[in-house]
């Protein structure tokens, strides 16, 4: 597509619930990249993928989270039992190739979960 | 770690005049990449402008420029001719160059910029 695509805009849902939150990043694009943006805050890395593989995944808070590329292009982020403090914007971005300096990630729109 | 900090929580501007933001950072590192993102309303992240730490020569995006004073760990923003659809969210953010697994970028909190008519 043209830009990175993220679904659902927005995601309401109940503390202890489990969600998917996806991300289509744009044609080509072999990195990927989630941040959690909690309300005032700047954005805080989760976990970059190249291609299938997560190659950093040292921002995800802990084991109720959990993310996957299984094709190297679309990324589900997984949320199990969820709590009220998951409420925050989760951001989605893609690059090229790595190892190319200045490679410029782009932004999806995000997905605003609310834990109610 | 680096680290990366902005500590003008709001701003505002004339339209038609100029504005710069504040943004110092952290580092032990000699090589990386600096960035300023806007966020509109909208949520999406859009890079304003990037510069690598090995050019000396400030980076420039029409009426975006930078300040960069690498000794002093400096990186401001300059908004020239201010225009209403540049009120948003501005946020710093730098990147290192390792060619390794550590890619992510670390971010300030964010300037808010509103433009005055």
């Amino acid at each position: 597509g043209a830009g990175v695509s993220q679904t659902p805009s927005n995601k309401v849902t109940e503390k202890g619930k489990y969600v998917e939150l996806r991300c289509d990043p744009i044609s080509g694009h072999t990195a990927l990249y989630w941040y959690r943006q909690s309300l005032g805050q700047g954005p805080e890395f989760l976990i970059y993928f190249q291609g299938t593989g997560a190659a950093d995944d040292s921002g995800l808070p802990n084991d109720r989270f959990f993310a996957v590329r299984p094709e190297g292009s679309v990324s589900t982020l997984k949320i199990q039992r969820t709590e009220r403090g998951d409420s925050a914007v989760y951001l989605c971005a893609s690059s090229q190739l790595p190892g190319q300096k200045g490679t410029e990630a782009f932004f999806g729109q995000g997905t605003r979960l609310t834990v109610v | 770690a680096q680290t990366v900090t902005q500590s003008q929580p709001e701003m505002s501007v004339q339209e038609a005049e100029t504005v710069t933001l504040s943004c110092t950072y952290d580092t032990s590192e000699s090589d990386y990449y600096l960035f300023w993102y806007k966020q509109p309303p909208s949520r999406q992240m859009i890079l304003v402008i990037r510069q690598e730490a090995y050019k000396q020569q400030n980076a420039t995006e029409n009426r975006f420029s930078v300040n960069f004073q690498k000794a002093a760990k400096s990186f401001s923003l300059k908004i020239s001719d201010s225009q209403l659809g540049d009120a948003a969210m501005y946020f710093c953010a730098y990147r290192t160059t390792n060619a390794g697994n550590n890619r992510k970028l670390i971010w300030g909190l964010g300037t808010s910029l509103a433009v005055n008519p």
